[in-house]
């Protein structure tokens, strides 16, 4: 258990409105990620950050944006949800070469 | 471009005998392999690694073969049981502390 937890785990909104997705590390790790699940592609990393206020892209961060103004949060919003990023959204931390990974938001987008 | 190919999607096998999981992947930059297992709703967990320096790693029933100049590793799970029913993953680093990049997964299913 890495101490991640991840808010909302469900989430149902409509196309054009923002989210948020929210990820909590309680370990002060300073690597932490953001990825998306979808079949047949497995996990795809959208967004990462190695410490507060440092963060880049990853291969799937089109229409994504995220945020670090503490070690242990890392936000992930969504500026205009749209029908195409339905997906699970995870949240992960690094240590040393392997990561650990949240339970999982769930967005649908409608 | 898919860097990491898992080309099963799915996998059965009977309990007590062995499941073996195979990834492939295209950069030769890689030095590091891990593999996680998920069941559903609920997020991947990292079940063992490899460095690019070993070609084996063992951990209680799972071991994971590197066969560097085939780009290919494989996971072996032996006896297989109904509990490792799940989707695994594997995935490849170049740096530590660095991205993962991941397969699209083969769901494994254990029949009793």
């Amino acid at each position: 258990d890495a101490g991640i937890t991840q808010s909302p785990r469900h989430k149902v909104t409509e196309t054009g409105t923002p989210v948020t997705l929210r990820c909590h590390q309680t370990e002060n790790h300073r690597y932490m990620y953001w990825y998306r699940q979808d079949p047949g592609h497995g996990l795809r990393l959208i967004h990462y950050s190695y410490g507060v206020k440092d963060t880049d892209k990853g291969e799937v961060s089109d229409g994504y944006s995220v945020s670090r103004s503490k070690t242990e949060d890392f936000l992930l919003t969504l500026e205009s949800a749209t029908s195409s990023q339905t997906s699970v959204y995870f949240c992960a931390i690094s240590r040393d070469y392997e990561q650990y990974f949240g339970p999982g938001t769930r967005l649908t987008v409608t | 471009d898919q860097q990491v190919k898992q080309n099963s999607p799915s996998l059965s096998v009977q309990e007590g005998r062995i499941s073996i999981l195979n990834c492939d992947y295209t950069n030769s930059m890689f030095d590091y392999f891990l593999w996680y297992k998920k069941y559903p709703a609920e997020g991947p967990t990292f079940l063992i690694s490899i460095s690019s320096i070993k070609d084996k790693n063992e951990d209680g029933r799972f071991t994971v073969f590197l066969n560097k100049s085939a780009k290919h590793l494989s996971l072996h799970i032996v006896p297989s049981q109904p509990g490792d029913s799940a989707v695994y993953f594997c995935a490849a680093s170049s740096v530590q502390g660095g991205k993962l990049i991941f397969g699209q997964g083969t769901e494994l299913s254990v029949k009793p």
